[in-house]
């Protein structure tokens, strides 16, 4: 099975900050990763697949970037509506989420 | 307009069994796959099954041989049969669509319904 760590586990950053997480696999999973944006008490929503594309709609203050094994995620100037936590996903071998990352405003 | 509707959860004992349904619209069931994600109290997502266009399914090692996901396309509705159900099984289950097209490894989880609730406890 294809482990998922994600870093680090929460995070208190500034409106206007850049904001980065990393998520590393167990193995060499290519560019099979997506990042998922999860606000309290609602489901996950796609932000970028295949490790750096944007999904339609997805401001373009989020970025992913990466292959193999080592992947980073970021947001280039936080926003309060970004509060929210992330997770990464592999999908080189059905399905592992990362831990999660929770963002919040300091 | 895509969307999940998923009912069916509820308190269940230990043991016991839980089918939970994921009513879809705007887009056809079979022609996606299709994955069950779940998110215990106050934890990350955990992935559990999945069902290709093709029919295959694969399951996390944590409910193999317990869970069955299944589908039924007249009723355009993914299914997933819960078994010797256990406290750890607890969480909000959620549906979800993979937007990659047939014969890619996936797309990403584009479109989820709003969960259901599943209570595994005495």
């Amino acid at each position: 099975d294809i482990q998922m760590t994600q870093s680090p586990s929460s995070l208190s950053a500034s409106v206007g900050d850049r904001v980065t997480i990393t998520c590393q696999a167990s193995q060499d999973i290519s560019n099979y990763l997506n990042w998922y944006q999860q606000k309290p008490g609602k489901a996950p929503k796609l932000l970028i697949y295949d490790a750096s594309n944007l999904e339609t709609g997805v401001p373009s203050r989020f970025s992913g970037s990466g292959s193999g094994t080592d992947f980073t995620f970021t947001i280039s100037s936080l926003q309060p509506e970004d509060i929210a936590t992330y997770y990464c996903q592999q999908y080189d071998n059905l399905f592992t989420f990362g831990g999660g990352t929770k963002v919040e405003i300091k | 307009e895509v969307q999940l509707v998923e009912s069916g959860g509820g308190l269940v004992q230990p043991g016991g069994s839980l089918r939970l349904s994921c009513a879809a619209s705007g887009f056809t069931v079979s022609s996606n796959y299709m994955s069950w994600v779940r998110q215990a109290p106050g934890k990350g997502l955990e992935w559990v099954s999945v069902i290709y266009s093709g029919g295959s399914t694969y399951y996390a090692d944590s409910v193999k041989g317990r869970f069955t996901i299944s589908r039924d396309n007249s009723k355009n509705t993914l299914y997933l049969q819960m078994n010797s159900l256990r406290a750890e099984d607890t969480a909000v289950y959620y549906c979800a669509r993979d937007s990659g097209p047939v014969g890619a490894r996936s797309g990403g989880f584009d479109y989820w319904g709003q969960g259901t609730l599943v209570t595994v406890s005495s």
